[in-house]
């Protein structure tokens, strides 16, 4: 059960828009439905952004958006603002006999 | 509306024991699943481990020789215990809920508890 890899940085102008990658493989990503991001400011709790690979949560603007090919993910922020400059995690579910799950390194993303 | 609440000793001496339990409001954990996730310092989120709605528990491979997860139902808790601590268990712990079987994500989240391992 090895870590999902994201890149460490992404960045973008206001209004802008920005995409995080989130690579797995076929035992993860690639193998289920169960992807989520997850927004983290620092001293915060983390807020499930997407789930389902392009569901989102009541309150969450539709500006943020996800999708999945093969065993990689992506989450698309667009319309970049201000307060959208935080840690953005992948998660997947792991594993096929028994609960697990996997997150990413995380990316930080910073609204220039 | 579901509100978790992590409680435990903010410091913990290396080889011993790091408790934490995570209250939970709104609903019943029996009803969902729930899990514990951690953050080392300047890292990335790490799951630890759940526990179901019937009890059963499943924990990160890396850790699952010395973490244990239970809950108690007539306090609305559910609990981690994590054996020989050293530096590298210093982390903020969550506790998150799964909302079940067919919904496997982490929607509601405490605000988390640091734990340092330090002599």
């Amino acid at each position: 059960q090895s870590a999902l890899t994201q890149p460490p940085s992404a960045s973008g102008s206001p209004g802008q828009s920005v995409t995080i990658s989130c690579t797995g493989t076929s035992s993860d990503v690639g193998g289920y439905k169960y992807v989520s991001w997850y927004q983290k400011h620092p001293g915060k709790a983390p807020k499930l952004m997407i789930y389902e690979v392009n569901k989102r949560p009541s309150g969450v603007p539709d500006r943020f958006s996800g999708s999945k090919s093969g065993n990689t993910a992506s989450l698309t922020v667009s319309g970049l603002q201000a307060e959208d400059e935080a840690d953005y995690y992948c998660s997947s579910y792991a594993d096929s006999n028994n609960y697990a799950w996997v997150f990413g390194g995380g990316t930080k993303v910073t609204v220039l | 509306q579901v509100q978790l609440q992590e409680s435990g000793p903010g410091l913990v001496k290396p080889s011993e024991t790091l408790s934490l339990t995570c209250t939970v409001s709104g609903v019943s954990i029996s009803d969902h699943y729930w899990s514990w996730i951690r953050q080392p310092p300047g890292k990335g989120l790490e799951w630890v481990g759940y526990i179901s709605n019937s009890g059963n528990t499943n924990y990160n491979p890396s850790l699952r020789r010395r973490v244990t997860i239970s809950r108690d139902l007539s306090k609305s808790q559910f609990s981690l215990r994590l054996n020989s601590v050293t530096a590298a268990d210093t982390a903020e712990y969550f506790c998150a809920r799964v909302p079940g079987r067919w919904e496997l994500h982490f929607d509601s989240w405490g605000q988390g508890s640091r734990v340092t391992v330090s002599s």
